[in-house]
């Protein structure tokens, strides 16, 4: 079974702040995406990874993926009120007959006050 | 529509009762993934089509968990005799095609409450 630890589970911040999210497993996987989750709605997309040692910048949000495909880290500089929010990495298995099926972390919920 | 769409919203329901759960994807798209997702948590998986094919059902908690896709595109997942454990968020998502990169797009939910 393949299992996505993902800390801190809470973050709570002032404006102005760096946070840094950790997803860590001890599978293999062969893409590794972010997704935001607002209440009452659907993850959304942020960015996907795919090779080891890569990071990919999204305006504040830097997104990386450990050489070995089996970590990343999401990085927020000077964080603010609308980030808050949660966030949630899977990481996508391939082969066998479930090709892209994505196991979830336990999500971050990020609070960022004014 | 543009984007995927999960009817009802929002189902309450005695336990004991059978509850269907409709989801729309985009269409044309290939794959099909329904989730559960409890309060604070992650979504886990629960099933996979690729087109009306289920080629992956292992996430279903129990036998009285159904899904079908008959047509390739609607997808239903049915709970029989509903139990309080059952209460959550399920979403459905759809991805273009069948390959481990491809977005998934995820519709807002259905919020299941058992009493």
């Amino acid at each position: 079974t393949q299992l996505l630890e993902q800390s801190p589970q809470f973050l709570s911040i002032q404006e102005g702040e760096n946070l840094t999210v950790y997803c860590n497993s001890s599978s293999v996987f062969s893409s590794l995406q972010w997704y935001r989750q607002e209440p009452g709605e659907g993850p959304v997309l942020l960015v996907t990874v795919v090779t080891g040692g890569e990071v990919k910048k999204l305006k504040r949000l830097t997104f990386q993926f450990g050489d070995a495909r089996k970590d990343s880290s999401l990085h927020i500089t000077a964080a603010q009120p609308g980030d808050t929010g949660l966030y949630l990495c899977a990481g996508a298995s391939a082969g066998g007959t479930s090709y892209g099926k994505l196991t979830f972390g336990q999500g971050t919920i990020l609070t960022v006050h004014p | 529509g543009a984007g995927v769409s999960q009817s009802p919203r929002y189902k309450v329901a005695k336990r004991g009762q059978d509850v269907a759960l409709r989801c729309d994807p985009i269409s044309g798209h290939v794959s099909l993934f329904w989730y559960q997702q409890a309060l604070g948590q992650g979504p886990e998986f629960l099933t996979y089509f690729q087109n009306e094919a289920q080629l992956d059902k292992s996430g279903l908690p129990s036998d009285r968990f159904f899904a079908e896709r008959p047509e390739g595109s609607v997808s239903t997942l049915k709970i029989q005799r509903t139990q309080q454990e059952d209460s959550a968020v399920y979403l459905c998502a759809s991805s273009l095609a069948r390959r481990f990169n491809q977005p998934q797009h995820f519709g807002d939910g259905t919020r299941l409450s058992i009493l």
